[in-house]
């Protein structure tokens, strides 16, 4: 069965590292987002992508880089980890044309110290 | 002012009763409307969407889409322990990213 998985599930790390969240996707979908979501801001959204080589800022992308170099993974990388950036992180993909619907993956916890 | 919003809760009701749970919103130009319902610690899932105004039913679930107050509302009959989640609505217009409310948080006490 097609799927999106994210890993880690589970992340400590510590200000000023770098970090990158894995996502990948099988269902072959053109479109990949990256949220996160807090309490009272409801999911944000970070970065997208519409295929591969393309990638765009989001309503909160500073400190945050994409790139997509195929069309099943979209990595999210933390320049410079801040505690600011503590939060629950998701991936979701979806078919061009189709903005409606989007599946989305199980989340990283990722806590900055 | 947020462009959508969503009362967090939380909203507990006992199991059978009729669950109403509703989004605002300001951005007249939305045309997609969609719930997802999000358990706990996992990835939120898609649950009806509908395009404009008018009503949408799929089994238990009615959503309703009112452009001119605009007001949606997503209708749980006969509630369930299972249906314990937090319930985000979301839009969109055109070729726009989705924006979303920030969830209410919904118990079906047994």
């Amino acid at each position: 069965d097609a799927e999106i998985t994210q890993s880690p599930r589970h992340k400590i790390t510590e200000t000023g590292r770098q970090v990158t969240l894995a996502c990948h996707q099988t269902w072959n979908h053109n479109n990949m987002f990256w949220y996160r979501q807090d309490l009272g801001h409801g999911l944000r959204l970070i970065h997208y992508s519409y295929g591969v080589h393309d990638t765009n800022k989001g309503e909160v992308s500073d400190g945050y880089s994409v790139s997509r170099s195929n069309t099943e993974d979209l990595p999210l990388t933390l320049e410079s980890a801040a505690s600011s950036q503590t939060s629950v992180y998701f991936c979701a993909s979806g078919t061009s044309g189709v903005q409606e619907t989007q599946y989305f993956g199980p989340g990283t916890r990722l806590l900055v110290l | 002012q947020k462009e959508v919003e969503q009362d967090p809760g939380p909203l507990s009701v006992p199991e059978g009763a009729i669950v109403s749970l509703n989004c605002t919103y300001s951005n007249s130009a939305f045309q997609y409307f969609m719930w997802y319902r999000q358990y706990s610690r996992k990835g939120p899932e898609l649950l009806m969407y509908t395009y404009s105004s008018g009503n949408k039913e799929d089994g238990r679930f009615t959503a309703q889409v009112d452009k001119s107050s605009k007001y949606i509302s997503l209708f749980i009959r006969d509630s369930q322990p299972s249906d314990s989640a937090t319930y985000l609505c979301a839009m969109l217009f055109g070729n726009e990213k989705l924006t979303f409310g920030t969830g209410t948080r919904l118990t079906i006490i047994p």
